[in-house]
């Protein structure tokens, strides 16, 4: 079975701080896809990244960054002087990419708030 | 390129009402996946399909759920007899293939009085 953690209910930063957002996972599937996905207040779930567990390399998006460590099956983002703009609720995301259920399985999702 | 849509954006009904709920794809994508979201809470799967077929209708929480797909691209969820239990976002995604990255619409707001 999968799953996937995401610890941190809310965090609450002031605009400028930098922000990790932890996300735990857990597959018998040798190869998978992990993903990060935005909802701001809007409601529409927003695609981020996809990272094959075949690549370990770290990802820099201008602000954004993932550190994908296979040996703490982990996969956190982190968001580099955080904007309001950047509150939303997010979610990680983890799918099997051979054999195994099509459905890919969510955290729970962080809220992150960023205060002016 | 259009991304997914969902219609209506908005829906209140009363309780012991029948809705449909729409989602129109990607162009070409053959897999196409429904979602509940209560207030404040994650994902919740409803069901997959694949092509027009429905593989995994697991998450359906009862029978007065159910969802149909054709010509591998519209598919319409219709719940029967609304609860009030019902009320929730109702999200729609579809991808190229299964377990690929999947792009979701905007959500259809279910409301049931």
């Amino acid at each position: 079975a999968q799953k996937v953690t995401q610890a941190q209910t809310e965090i609450s930063v002031v605009e400028k701080e930098d922000v990790t957002l932890d996300c735990v996972y857990e597959t018998r599937d040798t190869t998978y896809y992990l993903f990060w996905y935005k909802q701001p207040p809007s409601g529409e779930l927003v695609f981020l990244i996809r990272r094959n567990s075949f690549d370990e390399q770290n990802e820099i998006s201008g602000r954004y960054s993932w550190n994908f460590q296979k040996s703490t099956s982990s996969f956190n983002f982190t968001i580099t002087a955080s904007q309001v703009v950047d509150s939303a609720v997010y979610f990680c995301a983890l799918s099997g990419a051979s054999g195994g259920s099509y459905i890919p399985t969510f955290g729970r999702g962080t809220s992150l708030i960023v205060h002016p | 390129g259009a991304g997914v849509s969902q219609s209506p954006s908005n829906k209140v009904t009363e309780k012991g009402k029948d809705v449909e709920l729409r989602c129109d794809p990607i162009s070409g994508h053959t897999a196409l996946y429904w979602y509940r979201q209560r207030l404040g809470q994650g994902l919740e799967f409803l069901i997959y399909f694949q092509g027009n077929s429905a593989p995994d209708k697991s998450g359906l929480p009862s029978d007065r759920f159910s969802a149909e797909r054709t010509g591998e691209s519209v598919s319409t969820l219709t719940i029967q007899r609304t609860q009030q239990e019902d009320s929730a976002v109702y999200l729609c995604a579809s991808s190229l293939a299964p377990r690929e990255t999947q792009y979701f619409g905007p959500g259809t707001r279910l409301l049931v009085l």
